[in-house]
């Protein structure tokens, strides 16, 4: 079974500076690894992805994101945060294993940045 | 470009009472599937289907069903609508096949249901 865990409920930053929302995971076979962000009263909306390749990948409005195989993580990162970031984020995760074609997320972390 | 969408957004049944979710897509996605989003319990999958016809049980597919006549729409059932059942649901469709696994999900703007 694949899974995934954000194991802050909520980060707090002040505008401006750096942010990082942290994602672990754990498939069977390859992962390919996304990120999405909500908004109040809105569906998810994708931020970005790991499928192979360079280990920092770069998605959306300026976030970027680091693959990490030995530590099976995949956390969500910005250099300067915005007020407008202020949002639910959430890890989600696929795996080629199995045959199967589930999506599985995180619980959601919620980031509130500071004026 | 509609996307995803969901209707209706807002919705109150009675215990008992059976109701359907429409979702429909128009961006050809052989793959759509069902959330059900509840606070600290992230996004539960409900059913999936990687195409018409096609159609299996995710995590939590306990009261509902589901059935895909074409690829544009995969409406949920709620048979005998429960006070746990309380939720806000959410359609989400992206590429299938071997496109599956790189493609992001593209989801609705969820319909918020109460049960009483």
């Amino acid at each position: 079974a694949q899974s995934v865990a954000q194991p802050e409920d909520q980060v707090n930053v002040a505008e401006g500076n750096p942010l990082t929302v942290k994602c672990t995971y754990s498939v069977s076979g390859n992962p390919y690894l996304f990120w999405y962000v909500q908004y109040p009263n809105r569906g998810l909306q994708f931020l970005l992805k790991y499928i192979t390749g360079d280990n920092l990948v770069k998605g959306s409005y300026g976030f970027e994101a680091e693959f990490n195989k030995s530590q099976t993580s995949f956390h969500l990162k910005k250099p300067s945060a915005l007020v407008s970031d202020s949002a639910l984020y959430f890890c989600a995760v696929r795996s080629n294993s199995g045959g199967y074609q589930k999506v599985t997320f995180g619980t959601g972390t919620k980031l509130q940045v500071i004026p | 470009n509609a996307g995803v969408t969901q209707t209706p957004k807002f919705q109150v049944l009675k215990t008992g009472q059976s109701m359907t979710l429409q979702c429909a897509q128009d961006m050809n996605h052989e793959y759509m599937s069902w959330y059900r989003q509840d606070p600290g319990m992230g996004l539960r999958l409900i059913h999936y289907s990687v195409g018409a016809g096609i159609t299996d049980q995710g995590e939590v597919p306990n009261g509902y069903n589901v059935s895909r006549s074409t690829t544009e729409d995969f409406p949920l059932r709620l048979l005998s609508a429960a006070p746990s059942q309380t939720s806000v649901y959410f359609c989400a469709s992206s590429l299938g096949r071997t496109a599956f696994y790189n493609s992001p999900l593209h989801f609705g703007n969820g319909t918020r249901l109460t049960v009483t």
